[in-house]
Parts: C-alpha cells; sequence; structure tokens
C-alpha cells in the first residue's frame, strides 16, 4: 500500500525566504507526482505535476524535484510571500495515471509579512 | 471555462440522518473522482468513474456510502446512515487525459468542497 509522508508538518518562516518542504513516498513505482497548494475553505489547486521520468518541473517561484529511486520529493519556494501561506500537499498516482490520487497530510505554510 | 461545482458547500446533519451531494466536473472530463478529508489528513479517494462506470470504490465504506454518475456526467455521493466520523469535506474532482510526449497523463481538477459536519 502506498503511503506518502509530507515533512514538516507546519512551517513558519519570514517573508524573502527560500523554503523547500519534503515529501517521500514508499511504493517507488510511481506514475507522476503532483503539488497541490489549499487554501482554507477552498479546494485543492494544482502547482506541478512530475511525470515519472521526469527530475523536476519549474513554474515561477516553484521547483519541484523528483527522485523516484529514493522515494522522495521536494518542493522548492524562491522569495517566499505571505500570499505563499496555504496547506501544500504531496500526492501520486501508481498505474497508468487515470488512478486516484495518494496524498500526503500537507505541510501548513504560514509566511510572516 | 467553468471549473467543477460542488453543491451544498456546508451542511449540517444529526448522526443517523442521510445526505447527499453533488458534483458538476468540467464539461467534456471523462472521469471522476470522489475523495474524503478529515480534518488535519489529506484526501482519501471514495471512488472513481470512468463515464459512467465504477473503476474503483475500494476504500468507499459500502454499508453506508454510495455513488452514481447518471448519463457519465453529473455524480451525487449519498451517506445513509451518517456517523460522526464521517464529518469532513468531500471533494470532486475530474480529469482529462492529455498527450505528453506519447504518455498519457490524467490531472485532476478539483471542486471547492461540501463541508459535512455531524453532530
Amino acid at each position: 500500500k502506498q503511503e506518502v509522508t509530507q515533512i514538516p508538518a507546519a512551517l513558519s518562516v519570514p517573508e524573502g525566504e527560500n523554503l523547500v518542504l519534503n515529501c517521500s513516498f514508499t511504493d517507488s513505482a510511481i506514475y507522476n507526482l503532483q503539488w497541490f497548494r489549499q487554501d482554507p475553505g477552498k479546494g485543492l489547486t494544482s502547482l506541478l505535476l512530475i511525470q515519472s521520468s521526469q527530475r523536476e518541473q519549474t513554474s515561477g517561484r516553484l521547483n519541484a524535484s523528483l527522485d523516484k529511486s529514493s522515494g522522495r520529493s521536494t518542493l522548492y519556494i524562491a522569495a517566499s510571500q505571505p500570499g505563499d501561506s496555504a496547506t501544500y500537499l504531496c500526492a501520486v498516482t501508481l498505474g497508468g495515471g487515470a488512478d486516484g490520487l495518494t496524498f500526503g497530510k500537507g505541510t501548513h505554510l504560514i509566511i510572516q509579512p | 471555462e467553468a471549473g467543477v461545482a460542488q453543491s451544498p458547500r456546508y451542511k449540517i446533519i444529526e448522526k443517523r440522518q442521510s445526505v447527499a451531494f453533488w458534483c458538476n466536473p468540467i464539461s467534456g472530463h471523462a472521469t471522476l473522482y470522489w475523495y474524503q478529508q478529515i480534518l488535519g489528513q489529506g484526501p482519501k479517494l471514495l471512488i472513481q468513474f470512468q463515464n459512467n462506470g465504477v473503476v474503483d470504490d475500494s476504500q468507499l465504506p459500502k454499508d453506508r456510502f454510495s455513488a452514481e454518475r447518471l448519463k457519465g456526467v453529473d455524480s451525487t455521493l449519498k451517506i445513509q446512515p451518517a456517523k460522526l466520523e464521517d464529518s469532513a469535506v468531500y471533494l470532486c474532482a475530474s480529469s482529462l487525459h492529455v498527450s505528453i510526449r506519447g504518455r498519457l497523463f490524467y490531472e485532476q481538477y478539483f471542486g471547492p468542497g461540501t463541508r459535512l459536519t455531524v453532530t
């Protein structure tokens, strides 16, 4: 059974800092990995999707890396802003990619102004 | 493009009552998912539909939960009777496959969720 772990569970940093969120998964036979953002009372917004054959994906100030063999992914946020405050969720898919996602519990991020 | 729609947004019921949630996926999305997110946890897949057929319902508590997707578009999720531990946010997502360098990917788009409180 696939299990996804996210560390740390919560993080509070001053505005402007670069930060790293960690995700690990137990079954390396993933199809792809996604990072999501969840704001209070709202649904999930997809940030980055990494194919199993890729090593990283970038979007603006966000960079996600994937080391499939070691079962790890990191989300790097550069020059953090108060608007980045949210819960960040990591999720993986097995099988043919159309399968449901297995999520971690998330990292609750607070960026202090 | 309209996103995934869900209703109601909030629902409060007493234990042993019944409740139903509705989801309208993004137009043209063949795959639809229902997830349950308990406070402090990540979402957990309950059921997955491909058009109007069930692909995976292995984590659906079938003694009290049921779901259907008539005509392969809208979907309803029902709980009957509800228990206290069913208090959670119920998220609906839909996906459309995209081909990237000959490989298919299914990016899921989530609705705002329905927050259920069972008292």
